[in-house]
């Protein structure tokens, strides 16, 4: 069975320093990974995604993740954040050949301080 | 945004009453999810559906049913409530079995009391 293990709860950081969220996956298969973002009172949003090709996937807001199938890890990184990263990310996969279940991480928040 | 609204987004029950959440959307994707977010555990999938009346279940089923009688409606019952479901319940689509992206409703609050 898939699970996926986020191991910090929350990660404080300042502003403008980087950051890493830690995302370690458990599958016999094939997977696709994922990132989701939830802001305050809001529902989840897709960051970014690993589907094939290029191990290394970026999003449109300067974070990116890098597939190491070796050590089964998704990690998600920005070099310099914003008071605006401040919410939760959640690390996801799925299995290629049944991808239309999704296992959810517990979830890490980014809290970014002045 | 994707069109998904949740319904009721907030509601307080009693223990021992049916409650039923309702999911709509307005993309006319095939596949829709129910989830429940709790403190330390992330999204968990309650039951999923991939087509009108073709529904199955997650990680998380017992004490829910759902149903499915329209593409764009997907209805979760809790049967009689109970107070480890207060959660916070979201609804997802998704386009094609491949599930390259889920879109997420935003979210129903369900305190049980």
């Amino acid at each position: 069975a898939q699970s996926v293990t986020q191991l910090d709860s929350q990660v404080p950081v300042f502003e403008e320093a980087p950051v890493e969220l830690r995302c370690n996956y458990s599958s016999s298969v094939s997977v696709y990974l994922f990132w989701y973002v939830q802001y305050p009172n809001q529902g989840l949003q897709l960051l970014l995604k690993y589907l094939s090709g290029s191990t290394l996937v970026e999003s449109i807001n300067g974070f990116e993740a890098e597939f190491n199938k070796s050590q089964t890890s998704f990690h998600l990184r920005k070099p310099s954040v914003h008071i605006s990263d401040t919410a939760e990310y959640f690390c996801a996969v799925s299995e290629t050949d049944s991808s239309y279940k999704l296992i959810f991480g517990s979830g890490t928040r980014l809290l970014v301080r002045p | 945004d994707a069109g998904i609204t949740q319904s009721p987004r907030h509601k307080v029950t009693e223990t021992g009453t049916p409650v039923t959440l309702r999911c709509h959307q307005t993309e006319n994707h095939r596949y829709m999810y129910w989830y429940r977010q709790d403190p330390g555990h992330g999204l968990r999938l309650i039951h999923y559906s991939y087509g009108v009346k073709d529904t199955d279940k997650g990680e998380v089923s017992d004490g829910y049913s759902v149903s499915r009688s329209k593409t764009e409606d997907f209805l979760l019952t809790l049967e009689s409530a109970t107070s480890s479901q207060t959660s916070v319940y979201f609804c997802a689509i998704s386009e094609t079995d491949r599930n390259t992206e889920a879109f997420f409703g935003q979210g129903t609050r369900l305190t049980v009391v």
